[in-house]
């Protein structure tokens, strides 16, 4: 089967660092996705991990361990627009397996 | 570009209707796929396709049936709607042989009444 965890609701302030993590357990892997979804609106694509290590985006970076099933996205410098639910999803063999979400709550 | 567009933006639906969500994707993207996405579920693959003519189950395919006759095109029929049904419907394309970046819809709001 395929579980993929993460928090439900985070709260950070503005112009702070935040790092939402992502656990998964999955029968195949080939990658994880992270993607931002604002309320109301389609997911859009943030960042993809392969390999073990960083992938630096901007203000954005995410980290990928593949020996531990974890990654996580750290989101730099808060801005009150980074509120939205963060998605993690693994990839295997033409399928995504996404995680519940987590709701970030940016306060002034 | 147009990008992934989906129609119609919001349905209601008696119990044992049937209906097709549309989805096109003006960007020459190999793989599509269907989502539903649930209140606390996160996104759950419905179905996918790698190429005009291949399709696949994802994770809930029972009570949808899609086809890809075309790169363009990748319709969802739900064959005899179920409240169950009730959902946010998102479908996704990606170039696939060059990023497996997925672009999404801006999705159907279903509801089965």
């Amino acid at each position: 089967g395929q579980n993929i965890d993460q928090p439900t609701e985070m709260t950070a302030t503005e112009g702070a660092i935040v790092q939402i993590n992502c656990t998964y357990q999955t029968s195949g892997f080939n990658g994880l996705f992270w993607y931002q979804q604002h309320a109301g609106e389609a997911p859009t694509f943030l960042s993809y991990n392969v390999l073990d290590g960083l992938e630096e985006k901007g203000r954005f970076s995410s980290f990928l361990s593949r020996s531990k099933g974890y990654s996580y996205l750290l989101l730099k410098e808060l801005q009150m627009k980074d509120s939205a639910s963060y998605l993690c999803a693994a990839y295997n063999f033409n399928k995504f397996y996404f995680g519940s979400g987590t709701k970030l709550n940016v306060k002034p | 570009n147009a990008g992934v567009t989906q129609t119609p933006k919001f349905q209601v639906l008696k119990t044992g209707q049937s209906m097709t969500l549309q989805c096109a994707q003006d960007m020459n993207h190999e793989y599509m796929s269907w989502y539903r996405q649930d209140p606390g579920m996160g996104l759950r693959l419905i179905h996918y396709s790698v190429g005009a003519g291949i399709t696949d189950q994802g994770e809930v395919p029972n009570g949808y049936n899609v086809s890809r006759s075309t790169t363009e095109d990748f319709p969802l029929r739900l064959l005899s709607a179920a409240p169950s049904q009730t959902s946010v419907y998102f479908c996704a394309s990606s170039p696939r042989s060059r990023s497996l970046e997925q672009y999404f819809g801006p999705g159907t709001r279903l509801t089965v009444t």
